[in-house]
C-alpha cells in the first residue's frame, strides 16, 4: 500500500540552526516527490519536488531535498533555519499518472529565537 | 492571477443539511482534487479527475460526491453530512496527467463544522 511516514511530528530548532525533516515512502512504482509547506491559517505552498534526474533538488526559501531510493526518504534540508520558516511541513508522493497523491501526517516546526 | 478558489471559506452546519463547496480555477488545469486535512493526519485525498467527466475515488471517499461537468469547477457535495466530516478541505489543480514538471495549485481551503 501507499503511504507516507513523517516520524517527527513536532521539531525545535535554534535560529540560524541547521534543519532536517525526515520523509519516508512506501510506493508500488516509481514516485514523484514533494514537500510543501503550511503557515498557520494558510494553504500549502509548494517547496519543492522531484521527478527524475539528480537526486538533490533545490526548492524556494533555501531549502533543498534528497531522494534516496535504497532507503525510500525524502528528507527536507536548510542549512539555516529563521524564524518566518515556522510552519507546518507535509512531505507527499504521487504517482506518475498524476492521479492519486499521498501526504504525511506533517512536522511542525518550531524557531526558537 | 492564476488561482484555485473555494467558497466558501468557513461554514457550520447540522447533521444532514446537504452542502455544497463550490471549487473553481482559472488555469485550464485539467486535473482537479479535493483533499480533507485533520490533525494528525496529513492531507488525505477525497476524489480526483483527471478532466471533464471523469472522476474517481481518492482514500476517503465515503460521504462525498463530486462533478465535473466543465474544466473549471470541481464542487464537493455532503449529501448528508455528519460530524466526523468537520475538516479543514483543499481543493488542488494541475495542468495535465502526464507532465512531468506539474505541481498542484491549492485553494486557500474551506474549514467546515457539522454540528
Amino acid at each position: 500500500a501507499q503511504s507516507v511516514t513523517q516520524p517527527d511530528i513536532h521539531i525545535t530548532v535554534s535560529e540560524g540552526a541547521s534543519l532536517e525533516l525526515r520523509c519516508n515512502y512506501s510506493y508500488g512504482a516509481t514516485p514523484y516527490l514533494f514537500w510543501y509547506v503550511q503557515s498557520p491559517g494558510q494553504g500549502l505552498q509548494l517547496l519543492l519536488k522531484y521527478f527524475s534526474g539528480d537526486t538533490l533538488v533545490q526548492g524556494i526559501k533555501g531549502f533543498e531535498a534528497e531522494f534516496k531510493r535504497s532507503q525510500s526518504s525524502f528528507n527536507l534540508r536548510k542549512p539555516s533555519v529563521h524564524w518566518s520558516d515556522a510552519a507546518e511541513y507535509f512531505c507527499a508522493v504521487g504517482g506518475r499518472n498524476f492521479n492519486k497523491f499521498y501526504f504525511g501526517s506533517g512536522t511542525k516546526l518550531n524557531v526558537k529565537p | 492571477e492564476a488561482q484555485v478558489t473555494q467558497n466558501p471559506r468557513y461554514l457550520i452546519t447540522v447533521t444532514g443539511k446537504k452542502l455544497t463547496v463550490t471549487c473553481s480555477q482559472n488555469m485550464n488545469h485539467e486535473y482537479m482534487s479535493w483533499y480533507r486535512q485533520d490533525p494528525g493526519l496529513g492531507l488525505r485525498q477525497i476524489y480526483y479527475s483527471m478532466n471533464v467527466e471523469v472522476t474517481d475515488k481518492g482514500d476517503v471517499p465515503e460521504g462525498y460526491k463530486v462533478s465535473r461537468k466543465e474544466k473549471r469547477n470541481f464542487p464537493l457535495i455532503l449529501e448528508s453530512p455528519s460530524p466526523n466530516q468537520t475538516s479543514l478541505y483543499f481543493c488542488a489543480s494541475l495542468l495535465s496527467g502526464n507532465a512531468p514538471y506539474n505541481e498542484q495549485f491549492f485553494g486557500p481551503g474551506t474549514r467546515l463544522t457539522v454540528l
